[in-house]
């Protein structure tokens, strides 16, 4: 089955605590991107990537690391988590780097809590 | 530069009448736009998307949207809504370059019995 799988689903963590959140997809696409959820915000992006070894910020990076070393995996690193990252956050694929007509696949998302 | 406003955050209609979802976009490039639907505790999901055929572009789940770009708008709409309807949708804009979609901020639909 064709997917975007995020892990974990839900996470609690403290101020500072290095933590990383995982992101893989099935469907050799070479585009993959982070978003984070906020209400009234909509979603917004975070980093991209058009390929292997290659990242670019989004809108909001602040805060957030991101590499791509295999095509599957696109894993979204927090190095000094703070409260105001707590969001819901989406890994997104599409096929094509550019993406612009292409079908984004979203997975089922990960909540975060930073106390 | 490109954005998306979705008209209104919450919308209440009552089941088996029609659904109208507003959604004005802005871009400097010839846009792709795209409809897509978030259950309660689920991912996004594509409802249906416009990439310059026709102007009138139908979906799942009976839903669809007509692209008019005097207007700039894209509204989303469905005959008569159903219960399993009840979600939050957001209007999508993708124009040239890499960062590839900007978000609405969403609108809520409630159906009611």
């Amino acid at each position: 089955e064709a997917q975007v799988t995020q892990n974990p689903r839900y996470l609690i963590t403290v101020t500072g605590k290095k933590l990383t959140v995982t992101c893989s997809q099935n469907m050799n696409h070479e585009y993959m991107s982070w978003y984070r959820q906020d209400p009234g915000l909509g979603l917004r992006q975070i980093y991209y990537s058009m390929n292997v070894e290659v990242t670019d910020k989004g809108d909001v990076p602040e805060g957030y690391k991101v590499s791509r070393k295999e095509k599957r995996n696109f894993p979204l690193i927090l190095e000094s988590p703070s409260p105001n990252q707590t969001s819901l956050y989406f890994c997104a694929s599409s096929l094509t780097p550019r993406g612009s007509t292409d079908t984004q696949y979203f997975g089922p998302g990960t909540r975060l809590t930073v106390l | 530069a490109q954005s998306v406003t979705q008209l209104d955050s919450h919308v209440s209609v009552s089941e088996g009448t029609p659904v109208l979802l507003r959604c004005n976009y802005s871009s400097s490039y010839s846009p792709s736009l795209f409809w897509y639907v978030q259950h309660p505790n689920k991912g996004l999901q594509l409802l249906l998307k416009y990439t310059s055929a026709a102007t009138l572009v139908k979906g799942i789940n009976g839903f669809e949207a007509e692209f008019k770009k005097s207007e700039t708008s894209f509204h989303l709409t469905k005959p008569s809504a159903h219960m399993s309807d009840a979600a939050e949708y957001f209007c999508v804009v993708s124009g040239a370059g890499r960062r590839a979609l900007t978000f609405g901020s969403g609108t809520r639909l409630q159906v009611q019995p």
